[in-house]
């Protein structure tokens, strides 16, 4: 079974303060995706990260970093020096190559920064 | 190139009416998945669709259905509306089924069901 667990469902920073998001995933499948996805107030999805499940290198893109570890089943997400236009509410999603374009998403965290 | 389109952005029913959402996919991506988004369940699939296929179904009962035009614009429809159908539908677009695509969600629908 596929699951995502996002153990934190709120967290609230102080903005220029560095915060991580964890993600821990379940599959029996050996290949397998990860994604990041970005919820801001308006409601639509916006697409972060993909990660296959062969690609262990950690990414940075400007301030955001995903470190991906197979070992401990976890695709953690960093942003450092949060601005407030990064509150919103952010999902990890899994997929596997049987699912077609089905997404398990984890609960998500909420993240707000205040200025 | 354009986004996901979603319509209507916002719609009102009663209990027991039905309801049509519309989809139109970024240009070029023939496989639409749809999910409904609720406080309590979170994100969960519906169904998708490829070349006016269903190729996977969630958990959701028979008064959710949908279908795929051959334009790739996908309408999902419910039927005899619940409370419990207030959401916000999401649609979203990838090239194709499988193989890791990232899919690029529209901005939804969001139903309330008085």
């Amino acid at each position: 079974a596929q699951k995502v667990t996002q153990a934190q469902t709120e967290i609230s920073v102080v903005e220029k303060e560095d915060v991580t998001l964890d993600c821990v995933y379940e599959t029996r499948d050996t290949t397998y995706y990860l994604f990041w996805y970005k919820q801001p107030p308006s409601g639509e999805l916006v697409f972060l990260i993909r990660r296959n499940s062969f690609d262990e290198q950690n990414e940075i893109s400007g301030r955001y970093s995903w470190n991906f570890q197979k070992s401990t089943s976890s695709f953690n997400f960093t942003i450092t020096a949060s601005q407030v236009v990064d509150s919103a509410v952010y999902f990890c999603a899994l997929s596997g190559p049987n699912t077609g374009n089905q997404f398990y998403f984890g609960t998500g965290t909420s993240l707000t920064v205040i200025p | 190139k354009a986004g996901v389109t979603q319509t209507p952005r916002y719609l009102i029913k009663t209990r027991g009416q039905q309801v049509t959402l519309s989809c139109s996919p970024i240009s070029g991506h023939r496989s639409v998945s749809w999910y409904q988004q609720t406080p309590g369940q979170g994100l969960q699939f519906l169904f998708e669709y490829f070349s006016e296929t269903q190729r996977n179904k969630g958990n959701f009962p028979g008064r959710f259905s949908g279908r795929q035009f051959s334009n790739s614009r996908s309408e999902m429809n419910v039927s005899t509306l619940e409370l419990g159908d207030s959401a916000l539908y999401l649609c979203a677009s990838s090239p194709e089924p499988g193989q890791g695509y990232e899919q690029f969600f529209g901005p939804g629908t969001r139903l309330t069901v008085l």
